[in-house]
């Protein structure tokens, strides 16, 4: 099971920000992925392998952790940044988080 | 590319099928399986299960008594069956690419990345 946290963020554009997702076991392989997902858009990768940006993707984006505690960070907010973001392991079957909302203040 | 098509609507206790067609890849290519993510309203993605084009599927426990999953090499295509529909499966269906990250993917299922999704097919059950 994975748990995002905290559920809704309420930022500014140009903040920084960190998002957190736990697992409830260790994540084989750090097999950790996280999505983001505009209103009415399909999911898009951002990071897989914990911290290997996908391609495309600014640098402004960034995943750590490993074993249960991961992280992705967004160094500077863009407007187009304020979305869901959906963490995803997949190195033990697969699974995905409950999603942490990224809102505008 | 991925495109899902299927019924936009079906009634209660009845079965969906949908299909995924693939274009600019073979799902004949053993670097890649081949999935479907589901997402009710408002709610989080759920991993309904993955396929690989030689047969083995791999289904989420909560969903696998009413989940079949096949794939047709020659239309480059895969399927998904749910049986037994309630409104809690009302929602929408994405069909997805995943990338095999180690060899053993094809034997479990993961380690795979799904890198590539589909616009996503709207189902209501009503």
């Amino acid at each position: 099971v994975l748990t995002q946290s905290p559920g809704t963020l309420a930022l500014s554009p140009g903040d920084r920000v960190t998002l957190y997702c736990t697992a409830s076991q260790r994540v084989p392989g750090n097999f950790l992925a996280w999505y983001q997902q505009r209103p009415g858009r399909t999911p898009r990768l951002l990071i897989s392998d914990a911290f290997v940006r996908a391609t495309g993707i600014p640098d402004r984006f960034s995943g750590s952790g490993s074993g249960t505690d991961f992280t992705l960070t967004i160094r500077r907010l863009d407007p187009e940044d304020f979305a869901v973001y959906y963490c995803h392991q997949y190195g033990d079957s697969l699974s995905f988080g409950g999603g942490t909302r990224l809102e505008i203040k | 590319q991925l495109y899902e098509s299927g019924p936009g609507l079906v009634k209660p206790t009845e079965t969906l099928s949908l299909t995924c067609t693939v274009s600019g890849a073979s799902i004949s290519n053993s670097n890649y399986l081949w999935g479907w993510i589901r997402q009710p309203p408002g709610q989080a993605l759920e991993w309904i299960g993955t396929i690989y084009y030689r047969g083995p599927t791999w289904l989420n426990p909560s969903l696998r008594t009413r989940v079949s999953l096949s794939v047709d090499r020659a239309r480059d295509q895969i399927s998904l069956r749910l049986t037994s529909l309630t409104a809690a499966d009302t929602g929408t269906y994405y069909c997805a690419r995943a990338t095999v990250e180690r060899p053993g993917a094809l034997y479990s299922g993961y380690p795979a990345l799904y890198d590539w999704w589909g616009q996503g097919s709207q189902v209501t059950v009503s």
